[in-house]
């Protein structure tokens, strides 16, 4: 099976741009989460989709948003980006019975 | 709340010796907990998990952790270590999927191995 894939795997904006990440989940997994990692707060949960739904969502502003599509790939979405959103964006996967997380290998935003 | 702590920010230990990465948590019932490994510049990769049962839980890359609920630890080790180990180490705590997914990670141990 293939592992979960995130595109692009590097990016780079300007302060007040908005920015689209894609997140494909392993074949049958139906939950995707999307955190974020930096060298200050580390590793922060922002999202869970599962199902087209958001299911749980972290401690971020209304500028961070996402969306999950009928076959179970998930964008996220950051709007006037400031320059503390500079990290890697990691997207996990989950199926169902599993348990447990596989995450892709993220996606590098910096915003100058 | 939840929360992970990792005492241990970084680790030197020779190749060929052995190792211990310490993981406490927080947590209002009974804990899903792994430990995941990163090499710079690239994603997490899942060494082992603790849903329930057997306390010793086996992973891989010859990776092996206890979970201790009376110390609220659940500690990584291994008894030889390898120069490809050197990397970043994340504990986390989590809970069953139909509760919805979210992880809460430590703040990592950083492994350098030297020759």
């Amino acid at each position: 099976k293939a592992g979960v894939t995130q595109t692009p795997r590097y990016l780079i904006k300007t302060r007040g741009q908005q920015v689209t990440l894609s997140c494909s989940p392993i074949s049958g997994h139906r939950s995707v989460s999307w955190y974020q990692q930096t060298p200050g707060q580390g590793l922060q949960f922002l999202f869970e989709y599962f199902s087209e739904t958001q299911r749980n969502k972290g401690n971020f502003p209304g500028r961070f948003s996402g969306r999950q599509f009928s076959n179970s790939r998930s964008e996220m979405n950051v709007s006037t980006l400031e320059l503390g959103d500079s990290a890697l964006y990691l997207c996990a996967s989950t199926g169902s019975g599993t348990d447990t997380q596989y995450f892709g290998p993220g996606t590098r935003l910096t915003v100058l | 709340a939840q929360s992970v702590t990792q005492p241990d920010i970084h680790i030197t230990v020779s190749e060929g010796a052995s190792l211990e990465l310490r993981c406490n948590y927080s947590y209002g019932a009974t804990p899903y907990l792994f430990w995941y490994v990163q090499s710079p510049g690239q994603g997490l990769q899942l060494l082992l998990k603790y849903f329930s049962g057997d306390t010793l839980v086996q992973g891989i890359k010859g990776f092996e952790a206890e979970f201790k609920r009376s110390q609220s630890s659940f500690n990584l080790r291994k008894p030889s270590v390898h120069w490809s180990d050197a990397a970043e180490y994340f504990c986390a705590v989590g809970r069953r999927m139909e509760y919805g997914n979210k992880l809460v990670f430590g703040a990592g141990t950083i492994l350098r191995v030297k020759s």
